[in-house]
This record gives C-alpha cells, structure tokens and sequence, in this order.
C-alpha cells in the first residue's frame, strides 16, 4: 500500500532563509504524482506544488521547488527566502493513478510539517 | 480564480442527529472528493465521486455516510447519526478531469456533543 511519511513534526526557520521540509513516499506504481499543501492555522488546505513520477525536472512554483530523487523515494520540499507568511502547517501527499480509469485517484497525506518562520 | 466553497463553516450538532455538509466544487470539474482531519492529525481520505457515483471509499466511509450530487454544482455528504468520533475538520475538492491536482475548499469543522 501506498505510504507518505514526514520525519520532521516541527521545524524553524529564520526569516529571508531557505528551508528544506522532507517527505518519502513508497508505492509499488510506476505511475504516481506527489503534491505539497499548506495548511496555515486558519484550517484551509492550499495546493502548493505538483511533480508526476515520470517528469525528468523537478518542480518549481514562485519560491517553491521539489526536490524529487526517484530511487530515493524522496520528493522534498525547498522554500526559498521563507517568509513570516510561510508560517504553516505542510503536508505531503501522493495519488495513486488507478487501474481503473474513473477511480479518481485518492490522495495519501503524510503527517504533515509545522514550519515557523523566525523574524 | 475559481475556488471550491463549502458551508457551513462551522457546525455543533448533537450525537445520533444527522449533517450535511455542502460543498460547491469548481464549475469545470469532474472528480469530486471528501477528506477529513482529525484535530492534530492527517488528512484522511473518505470518498471519491464520479459521473454521478461513488468511485472509491476507504473504510471510514460506513453506512452512516452518503453523499449525493443533488444539482450540477453542489455536491454533500450527509452523516445519518453522528458520534462523537466524526469531530473533524471536513474538506471537499474537486479535480479536472485532464488535470493532477485536487482544489481543497476552506473546510466545514464539525463538532459532534
């Protein structure tokens, strides 16, 4: 079964800094798509970032890039020049492309990352 | 830019009544999915719907829950009689059909007394 799994529950940043939030996934699919979401403290989930398992370049959205090393099982998530606003909770998430077409393809949520952003 | 909607905000019902959550998903969109987070924890997936059925459902979703597409735009899920255990945060998101990603809308938090 599909997994994500985050080893960081907290982690602080100074402010105009970059930081490095880890995700690891394991899927037996050779097709599958990683995700990134924010969830500041108002509740909200907010997409951030999207990667396919078959795209050879990593993703990059704004200050937002992804780290994805296949053989690794790693799609980490880089935030370039943090900012006070980036103070949120982070989750990574996986779908899995279904065998059957009009499955829809769940997403699987890691436990998630609280980054706080230090002025 | 076009957003998925959900109402009510909030809602506190008592335990054994009945909610329906309601969702507006983006206009354009032909996947439609309910998620839902536990206080402190991860967000877990509870339906997926298309053209007019449920496609998936994981073992959260028993037969307490439904959902329906009663109209072209609002797409609920009704809990029949709520325990206390459904206090959550309750998220909609809707998917294009060409497109990966899922739009969460802002959430409905659920408290069942």
């Amino acid at each position: 079964a599909q997994k994500i799994t985050q080893t960081q529950p907290g982690m602080f940043v100074q402010e105009k800094e970059a930081v490095t939030l880890d995700c690891t996934y394991d899927t037996s699919d050779q097709s599958y798509g990683l995700f990134w979401y924010k969830q500041p403290s108002s509740g909200e989930m907010i997409f951030l970032i999207y990667q396919g398992s078959y795209d050879e370049q990593n993703a990059t959205e704004g200050r937002y890039s992804l780290n994805f090393q296949k053989a690794r099982k790693s799609a980490n998530l880089v935030i370039s020049a943090s900012q006070l606003g980036d103070s949120a909770m982070y989750f990574c998430a996986m779908r899995d492309y279904p065998l059957i077409y009009n499955q829809g393809g769940k997403l699987i949520f890691g436990q998630g990352t609280e980054l706080s952003v230090k002025p | 830019e076009p957003e998925v909607t959900q109402t009510p905000s909030h809602q506190v019902t008592q335990m054994g009544q009945e909610v329906i959550l309601r969702c507006v998903p983006i206009s354009n969109h032909l996947y439609f999915y309910w998620y839902r987070q536990i206080l402190g924890q991860k967000v877990e997936f509870l339906v997926s719907f298309y053209n007019n059925e449920i496609s998936e459902k994981s073992e959260i979703f028993d037969d307490q829950f439904s959902v329906e597409r009663p109209d072209g735009s609002n797409f609920t899920l009704k809990i029949r009689s709520t325990k206390l255990e459904d206090s959550a945060m309750y998220f909609c998101a809707s998917r294009e059909g060409a497109q990966e990603t899922q739009y969460f809308g802002p959430g409905t938090r659920l408290l069942v007394l």
